[in-house]
């Protein structure tokens, strides 16, 4: 199994752009990396998937570099209402059905 | 709107008496998983189902069991709940397994209390 290894908290201001790099040195040549964020008390929520370059929706962009060995979450200009947790996880190829979270990264957003 | 239900939200229950939290879902999907989160944790994956197809994890204790009646819904059940079980528990579903369709969807949990 790909572990995934993110920094544990992260402090951010309003307004500003939040880059998130998760590292997963053994992934395998068919695994996706995709990012989850869960609020407290809430279920958590998928954000993006991808598998190399760049990906970008509403939300947020992940980049992914040709060794695919890391990946960055970027969201620009946090609100306060991105104070959460954001889970980098590795997702097995193949029909396994398995999502392995690792410790997750808590991001405060300050006024 | 389409969506993951659990119910209760919050439960709580006696040591040793079994207890029966329950998952439904209006998205059709093929999948259905449950996850145990203890605070300040990451959620950890007890099983899922595919289909009728029940996929047990390794690590998961024989004290957790569950039921998929049909489609929609999906059963945890503890048969003798001790004070380390105390967590929240997250159901969720996807469509299917394959990593092109592979979003989750997670309900809001299901908080059990152990007294």
């Amino acid at each position: 199994l790909a572990k995934t290894t993110q920094p544990i908290s992260m402090d951010s201001y309003e307004g500003q752009e939040v880059n998130i790099t998760c590292s997963h040195n053994n992934i395998a040549t068919n695994d996706y990396i995709t990012w989850y964020q869960q609020f407290p008390s809430q279920g958590p929520r998928f954000i993006i998937q991808g598998y190399k370059t760049k990906v970008t929706n509403e939300v947020a962009s992940l980049f992914i570099p040709a060794d695919r060995k890391s990946s960055t979450l970027s969201l620009p200009r946090v609100s306060l209402s991105d104070t959460a947790v954001y889970y980098c996880l590795v997702v097995l190829s193949g029909n396994t059905g398995k999502l392995i979270f690792g410790q997750g990264t808590t991001l405060q957003v300050k006024p | 709107d389409a969506m993951v239900i659990q119910n209760p939200r919050y439960q709580v229950t006696q040591f040793g008496k079994p207890v029966t939290l329950s998952c439904s879902q209006t998205l059709n999907h093929n999948v259905m998983y449950w996850y145990q989160q203890k605070s300040s944790q990451a959620p950890k994956l007890l099983f899922h189902y595919y289909d009728k197809d029940f996929n047990n994890e390794a690590d998961t204790p024989d004290n957790f069991q569950s039921r998929r009646p049909n489609t929609s819904f999906c059963f945890l059940d503890i048969r003798s709940p001790g004070l380390g079980d105390a967590a929240m528990y997250l159901c969720a579903t996807s469509r299917d397994r394959s990593s092109w369709t592979y979003e989750q969807y997670f309900g809001p949990g299901t908080r059990l209390t152990v007294t």
